[in-house]
């Protein structure tokens, strides 16, 4: 398996809600990667995954909050979200934390009404 | 932290001819430079890479130029097909940092 995938597809959320935006790889990858993408900008980095334990927060509110069950998961737990956190959150994956080539899941695109 | 700037925002060309996308960094620890072409509603696809010890490298018809002292990297893409119609990110890394710092995009736009 040489993909990232990430589930839902598509979620549409109240402000009230809590969801969760799930990614997985099987490709052995130790670094894992949450991003934000809105409309016609590049993917903004949220938060990076080393070995399971969190690496990097980029002074993400703490709305969002991450958690990698294991070497192949990584979750985004959303809560009481803002109508501006409507975007298309990636998922990404590398081999080791500062190897270079990060691989890219399909996203999942939220709406926050 | 890392700045990366990318010039133009938009290019059009017409099918079989060349199209050059250049970027820009500050940080000169900055050793690893991907770029990545994104089709509208997919995922960001990595095409080709060069890192801070090689000046060129291409792929087909895909090539990019690194030039570290002036703090340059460029997207070649020659003999252009519809199908390269995207947004095209460049990105940058700094040393062993996890961090990728990606350039604001070019949307190509490749006309029959």
């Amino acid at each position: 398996d040489t993909e990232v995938t990430q589930t839902p597809k598509h979620l549409v959320m109240g402000m009230t809600n809590k969801k969760s935006l799930k990614c997985e790889q099987h490709m052995g990858h130790r670094a894992m990667y949450w991003y934000k993408q809105k409309a016609k900008k590049p993917p903004e980095l949220m938060f990076v995954y080393s070995y399971e334990k969190l690496s990097i927060n980029e002074s993400v509110p703490s709305r969002f909050s991450p958690e990698c069950p294991n070497s192949s998961l990584l979750n985004l737990h959303l809560h009481a979200l803002q109508p501006e956190d409507s975007a298309l959150y990636l998922c990404a994956s590398s081999q080791e934390p500062a190897q270079e080539t990060q691989y890219f899941g399909p996203g999942t695109r939220l709406l926050v009404l | 932290g890392e700045n990366v700037e990318q010039h133009p925002s938009t290019l059009s060309v017409q099918e079989g001819d060349s199209a050059v996308i250049k970027c820009t960094y500050s940080d000169s620890a900055s050793n690893y430079f991907p770029w990545y072409k994104q089709e509208l509603g997919k995922r960001p696809q990595l095409i080709i890479d060069i890192r801070s010890n090689v000046g060129e490298k291409k792929d087909q018809r895909i090539a990019v130029t690194l030039n570290k002292t002036a703090k340059h990297f460029s997207l070649h893409i020659t003999e252009t097909q519809p199908e390269d119609s995207a947004v095209y990110f460049c990105a940058a890394r700094a040393g062993t940092a996890s961090k990728l710092t990606f350039g604001t995009g070019t949307r190509l736009q490749v006309t029959l």
